[in-house]
């Protein structure tokens, strides 16, 4: 069965940073990319960042470009989002989801439970 | 970047009526798309994807059409489980998602 573990969410003040980290287990993690998604209760979902299965290439959102860092550590099997300069708009719960199809990104599936990131003085 | 523009954004029906979800896209996105259903306090959960691709185990009252840029999600007979929020997503072009259905029932 396939696991997606987030860690890591918290508090922090604007202008700060946090690291998320999403364990990952039951699939071949090194085959399929990996994402990150964020549920704002204003906004919905919105993607973030996605890195591809061997951490060569990766994608950001324009909100997140510049100050978001998404890595992945394959031999632990673990997926990080790295959140610098951060906002009160980046008030959210951050989703770590799998692609669907190994060797591409295409749709999310699963998706883990989330670690809630909040933002505020 | 392809912007997907979701209607309605709330809807209340009554169960075992056929309730229809429409998402339109900025530009043509081929048959890229999925759908997903999120409960509260659970992670989204994929419907059907490749436009209209039902994913193992999703009841077969839900149905996807379209292509291009407008498509939609049916479910046939709506049931209390189905209660949720819905959104579609475009995976031609990076990654995007609709705002949002709420579907409830009455």
């Amino acid at each position: 069965e396939v696991q997606l573990l987030e860690s890591g969410g918290g508090l922090v003040q604007p202008g700060g940073s946090l690291r998320l980290s999403c364990a990952a287990s039951g699939f071949t993690f090194t085959s399929y990319a990996m994402s990150w998604v964020r549920l704002t209760p204003g906004k919905g979902l919105e993607w973030v960042s996605t890195v591809s299965a061997t951490g060569e290439t990766t994608y950001y959102a324009d909100s997140v470009k510049g100050r978001f860092t998404i890595s992945r550590d394959n031999s632990m099997n673990t997926l990080y989002l790295q959140m610098n300069s951060l906002r009160a708009g980046d008030t959210a719960l951050y989703y770590c989801a799998k692609g669907a199809v190994a060797g591409t990104s295409g749709w999310f599936d699963p998706w883990g439970q989330g670690a809630l990131v909040t933002v505020s003085s | 970047d392809i912007q997907m523009t979701q209607s309605p954004s709330t809807l209340s029906a009554s169960v075992g009526d056929r309730v229809t979800i429409t998402c339109r896209a900025s530009q043509s996105i081929s048959s890229w798309l999925a759908w997903y259903q999120q409960k509260p306090g659970k992670a989204p959960k994929v419907l059907i994807y490749k436009t209209s691709t039902l994913e193992s185990g999703v009841p077969s009252r839900f149905s996807g059409s379209g292509s291009g840029t407008e498509f939609t999600l049916t479910i046939s007979s709506l049931q209390p489980d189905d209660s949720a929020t819905y959104y579609c997503q475009q995976y031609n072009s990076y990654w995007t998602f609709g705002q949002g259905t709420k579907v409830e029932i009455k």
